[in-house]
């Protein structure tokens, strides 16, 4: 069954650094998404991105975060300047198309930010 | 006011228990409805997707109430294997975002 992967698993890193984080998406699917899951809290969304650009993006969605598709496969979020409060679970989703349709996640990254 | 408001739970429940659980959502424009169910420290994975004249799989049943703006989930005979929690999750038409609730934590105890 095709699913969406995502690297690495865990990530450690220093308040200030910049990191990325690396999603591939099923592969005959248009609509991308990133969201991310503090521990304990419930699933929120960051942005949606579709056709080479950003379709939707929530107010976490700020500045410091930013996204791209470097390629035909991979699909990056940023955060520039990390803090504290960005640890969290970061989940990438994919789906077919957008609107109503299922979005399938991959199993996500653990961001500890120290 | 939130977009989507679940009961946190926990239900704890005994095998073969029948249990439901309900979400309300605040946006009228809503159009599309699912179950998630998130295991600990695990991806959201889609349980079913909820119909306007309700729908089944298996053990699961689904309804939607437009009317009073709340999806329900309806687990019959639970499984140990069902202990997870389940995330109600609803879209606005034309937005390409999905606005989860908070979840609903169900123990099932042997």
């Amino acid at each position: 069954e095709p699913e969406v992967t995502q690297t690495p698993s865990h990530q450690v890193t220093q308040m200030g650094q910049e990191v990325i984080l690396r999603c591939v998406p099923i592969s005959n699917h248009l609509y991308f998404y990133w969201y991310r899951q503090i521990l304990g809290q419930k699933v929120e969304f960051l942005v949606s991105f579709y056709n080479n650009e950003i379709s939707e993006k929530s107010e976490i969605f700020d500045d410091q975060f930013s996204v791209e598709r470097p390629d035909g496969s991979n699909f990056t979020l940023k955060i520039r300047s990390t803090k504290l409060e960005d640890s969290a679970m970061y989940f990438c989703a994919s789906s077919e198309s957008g609107g109503k349709n299922i979005q399938y996640f991959g199993a996500g990254t653990r961001l500890s930010v120290l | 006011r939130k977009e989507v408001e679940q009961d946190p739970g926990p239900f704890n429940v005994p095998e073969g228990a029948t249990v439901a659980f309900n979400c309300t959502y605040s946006n009228s424009a809503s159009q599309s409805f699912f179950w998630y169910r998130q295991d600990c420290r695990k991806e959201p994975k889609l349980l079913m997707s909820v119909y306007s004249s309700g729908n089944e799989d298996g053990r699961f049943t689904a309804q939607l109430n437009r009317a009073s703006q709340y999806i329900s989930l309806l687990i019959r005979d639970s499984k140990l294997s069902d202990s997870a929690t389940y995330l109600c999750v609803v879209i606005v038409y034309n937005f390409n975002k999905f606005y989860f609730g908070s979840g609903t934590k169900l123990n099932v105890k042997p």
